[in-house]
């Protein structure tokens, strides 16, 4: 079993469309938690990081439920420009990130 | 602006050849960075952890003979894929930063390594 696992999509939705995307971890040691935006064959980039309080900036709201170790990401208003795939990371302390393998989202006109 | 760098960013080759990747931290001091690599349509994967001043921590099934990693100060770390092979070829990728447990790392922009 994998130790960040998303939905691979695709999800296709169209614009100004809400999607909501899900993760869980299967490590109770993972202690902080974040969600990576990564283009086709570019670098991960930071979106947010996860908080069991949530939160939430602008169209983006993340959220952490440490007793289901469950990871939630919702978008709303989608646009074109969020089209990319969206990667679930967890950290233990220090140590590397553990990424999910991504979800893909493609928003159409 | 970036806050780690990392060259080159396309690396075409035979196979037999090394290649070394560097990894740099621009405005911080970075005493452990981490190489990962994502094969296509696939998670990253951690390789190593580099540590400064000692020896780099591999994970599970990754040569370190194969992979040459040296942090030789606070600001750089190298991969070399020595001999590569075709099924080297892949997109490397360095991270630093998070120092704390909460603070996210950043990535260097990656290296497409095609061996031919």
């Amino acid at each position: 079993r994998k130790e960040v696992e998303q939905d691979p999509g695709p999800f296709n939705v169209p614009e100004g469309a809400t999607v909501a995307f899900n993760c869980t971890y299967s490590n109770s040691a993972s202690q902080s938690f974040f969600w990576y935006r990564q283009d086709c064959r570019k670098e991960p980039k930071l979106l947010m990081s996860v908080y069991s309080s949530g939160n939430e900036d602008g169209r983006f709201t993340a959220q952490l439920n440490r007793a289901s170790q469950y990871i939630s990401l919702l978008i709303r208003d989608s646009k074109l420009s969020d089209s990319a795939t969206y990667l679930c990371v967890a950290r233990r302390g220090r140590r590397a990130l553990t990424f999910g393998s991504g979800t893909r989202l493609q928003v159409q006109p | 602006g970036a806050v780690v760098s990392q060259h080159p960013s396309w690396v075409i080759c035979k196979s037999g050849t090394s290649v070394k990747i560097e990894c740099r931290s621009l405005d911080f001091q970075a005493t452990t960075m981490f190489w990962y690599r994502q094969f296509p349509k696939q998670s990253l994967m951690l390789m190593a952890t580099s540590n400064e001043g000692s020896k780099a921590t591999y994970e599970q099934g990754v040569e370190k003979d194969k992979f040459l990693i040296n942090h030789a100060s606070l600001t750089l770390s190298t991969l070399t894929v020595t001999s590569a092979h075709p099924e080297d070829s892949s997109f490397y990728i360095c991270s630093a930063g998070g120092g704390s447990e909460d603070q996210p790392q950043h990535f260097g922009d990656g290296t497409r390594l095609s061996i031919l």
